[in-house]
């Protein structure tokens, strides 16, 4: 089993949709998640972290259940320019830090 | 905008050249990372440096050498490289703590073609 797994899509939505992306993860040790997102050619940045209580920025919410192992990430309304690869990221804390990325969720919001 | 910066951007170099893609983070971070990401892949993590130390190698050929002379500075030296190895290089660095501010930030990449 995959550290951490996404399904890789891609999601094909009309514009103002909402849609869902999860993301699961095997170490139960881990301690923090977080979303990016990577345009074509372009490197990964920074979405937003996912905290158990939640995390709402704008269209985007993040949550996270310690009890299933999995992140999730719904985007509300969306954009043409929302169109792009998401990343799962998973950090394990305990003593290397150990950084890793999901193999990402191709979105493609269509007019 | 990023403090993560990386050169060149862009290189095309023959089979038996040898040539050195440079990271600089500016981020005050202590870990440091190569990437490589080939066309519609996944990200492969290559090197690993804690406070200028390898922790990682994960079974890279020896054509590619790491080089972290201090925590800013990171650098991948490419000799006999092969067409397969064409790929975009990202450098990645990552503070210590578990804010969002500590998570991986990434440089703009080089984009290198093996001809």
């Amino acid at each position: 089993r995959k550290e951490v797994e996404q399904d890789p899509g891609p999601f094909n939505v009309p514009e103002g949709a909402t849609v869902a992306f999860n993301c699961t993860y095997s170490n139960s040790a881990s301690q923090s998640f977080f979303w990016y997102r990577q345009d074509c050619r372009k490197e990964p940045k920074l979405l937003m972290s996912v905290y158990s209580s939640g995390n709402e920025d704008g269209r985007f919410t993040a949550q996270l259940n310690r009890a299933s192992q999995y992140i999730s990430l719904l985007i509300r309304d969306s954009k043409l320019s929302d169109s792009a690869t998401y990343l799962c990221v998973v950090i394990d804390d305990t003593g290397g830090f150990k950084t890793i990325f999901g193999a990402g969720t191709r979105l493609f919001v269509k007019a | 905008e990023t403090g993560v910066t990386q050169t060149p951007r862009h290189l095309v170099m023959g089979m038996t050249n040898k040539k050195s893609l440079k990271c600089e983070q500016h981020l005050g971070h202590n870990a440091m990372y190569w990437y490589k990401q080939s066309a519609k892949k996944p990200l492969e993590l290559m090197f690993v440096y804690n406070f200028k130390e390898q922790t990682e190698n994960n079974s890279v050929p020896s054509r590619f050498s790491p080089e972290c002379p201090n925590s800013s500075h990171l650098f991948l030296h490419l000799h006999t490289l092969q067409p397969e190895d064409s790929a975009l290089y990202l450098c990645a660095s990552r503070g210590r703590g578990r804010k969002a501010k500590d998570t991986q930030y990434f440089g703009p990449g080089t984009r290198l073609t093996v001809l």
